[in-house]
């Protein structure tokens, strides 16, 4: 069975500053996809980065990246340069190869402060 | 902008109400999926669809109906809810169902949905 945990339930971040979200995972599965997805008030769940098992460097989309330590089974957002409209909450979910679900954490809701 | 659009956005509906809500995707995706959410909690899968066929329920209860008309489209029939029905009702698309595990699940905005 996977697990997926977010330990952190809110978090502040000054705006300009890095802030990073913790997620760790538990599976048997030797390939697997790691995801982020971000949650406005507004419900609107947003695709933010993928990291495949596999992949050997850490994925990267504009201000998000994703700090993948497969040894550790974490895979920890990381927000550079903070902006006031990053605060949501934010998903950490797993997928399994050729599984049909996708596994969430609890969730934690960042909130930037100018 | 989401490529995943649903309407109507909020739904006040009483309990002997029938409604639907409505899921549109244009992405080429062959899943589409129904997950449910209430306040500060994780989505939780309802439906899943595949090829147009209905591949997964979780245990859903009847007064849950969805559809699935053509590849694009999923609708969510409603009947009889209860006021614990209301929630933030997610719908999203992917490739297909059983995949890579890089198949991304991309969502919708979501419906509001308040039963009274």
């Amino acid at each position: 069975a996977q697990k997926i945990t977010q330990t952190q339930p809110g978090m502040f971040v000054q705006e300009k500053e890095a802030v990073t979200l913790d997620c760790t995972y538990d599976t048997s599965d030797p390939s697997y996809g790691l995801f982020w997805y971000k949650q406005p008030s507004s419900g609107e769940m947003i695709f933010l980065i993928y990291q495949g098992s596999y992949d050997q460097q850490n994925a990267t989309e504009g201000r998000y990246s994703l700090n993948f330590q497969k040894a550790r089974k974490s895979a920890n957002l990381v927000i550079s340069a903070s902006q006031l409209g990053d605060s949501a909450m934010y998903f950490c979910a797993m997928r399994r190869e050729g599984g049909n679900k996708l596994v969430f954490g609890a969730g934690t809701i960042l909130r930037v402060k100018s | 902008d989401t490529e995943v659009t649903q309407t109507p956005k909020h739904l006040v509906m009483g309990m002997t109400n029938k409604k639907s809500l409505k899921c549109e995707q244009h992405m080429g995706h062959r899943a589409m999926y129904w997950y449910k959410q209430k306040a500060k909690k994780p989505p939780e899968l309802m439906f899943v669809y595949s090829y147009e066929k209905l591949s997964i329920n979780e245990s859903v209860p009847s007064r849950f109906s969805p559809e699935c008309p053509n590849s694009s489209l999923l609708n969510l029939h409603l009947h009889a809810l209860q006021p614990e029905d209301s929630a933030l009702y997610l719908c999203a698309s992917s490739q297909d169902l059983i995949g890579s595990a890089g198949n991304t699940i991309y969502f919708g905005e979501g419906s509001w949905l308040t039963v009274v």
